[in-house]
């Protein structure tokens, strides 16, 4: 079945880089996306990737795709106070209506 | 300003109470969507609904209902069936309804219900 699994906490220093992980099981996915929950608040879509790229660098992003290992990631560069906030990973796929959503990572940036 | 509202951003009520929760998007999205996230888990899905007047069930509707009887609205009721209504309610829209990459979401509405 569809399932998406990502670790529940990462704490980085301010100015490090952080690395959010994903894994995902359905082989026909071709949209996976990063989103962003801010505390009380709606999801904000950062970035997505089709499933037939391995790399898409946006500022500070870069998603990385592991197709074969099924394996995605967020790596946010000079990390601010301001990204402390829960990271979904997500994947949908053409002629699809859903958008399975993993549990959330909660990023803690500390001072 | 385009975007999706939903009212109230917390809500209270009394165990035994039907609550209807707002969604409007001015987007003109033809998809939209109701999910609901607890704590330590990821969204999971309601009910959507594809066009006006069609609405399909989700992965947990029961104790749930919508309509849609205008593009713009999709109303959700948390009815007394269902058995733990306390949780925050996400709404978002989509302007295609299938393979879309682009979902916007709303600020969502806190319920607890005692």
């Amino acid at each position: 079945g569809e399932d998406v699994e990502q670790s529940l906490f990462l704490s980085v220093r301010e100015g490090d880089s952080s690395v959010i992980n994903c894994t995902y099981t359905d082989s026909s996915s071709t949209y996976l996306y990063w989103y962003k929950q801010e505390p009380g608040a709606g999801l904000q879509l950062l970035t997505y990737i089709f499933s037939n790229m391995d790399m898409k660098q946006d500022q500070r992003l870069t998603v990385l795709l592991n197709k074969k290992d099924k394996h995605l990631s967020l790596r946010i560069a000079d990390t601010q106070t301001g990204d402390s906030a829960i990271y979904f990973c997500a994947e949908s796929y053409t002629g699809g209506f859903k958008t399975i959503f993993g549990a959330g990572t909660r990023l803690f940036v500390k001072a | 300003d385009g975007g999706i509202t939903q009212s109230p951003k917390y809500l209270f009520r009394k165990e035994g109470q039907n609550v209807t929760l707002s969604c409007e998007q001015n987007l003109n999205h033809d998809a939209m969507y109701w999910y609901r996230q607890d704590p330590g888990q990821g969204l999971r899905l309601i009910y959507y609904s594809q066009i006006v007047n069609d609405f399909q069930k989700g992965d947990i509707a029961e104790g749930y209902s919508v309509s849609r009887e205008k593009k713009e609205s999709f109303p959700l009721t948390v009815t007394s069936a269902q058995k733990n209504p306390t949780a925050f309610y996400l709404c978002a829209s989509s302007p295609r309804t299938s393979g879309s990459p682009e979902q916007y979401f709303g600020p969502g509405t806190r319920l607890t219900v005692t």
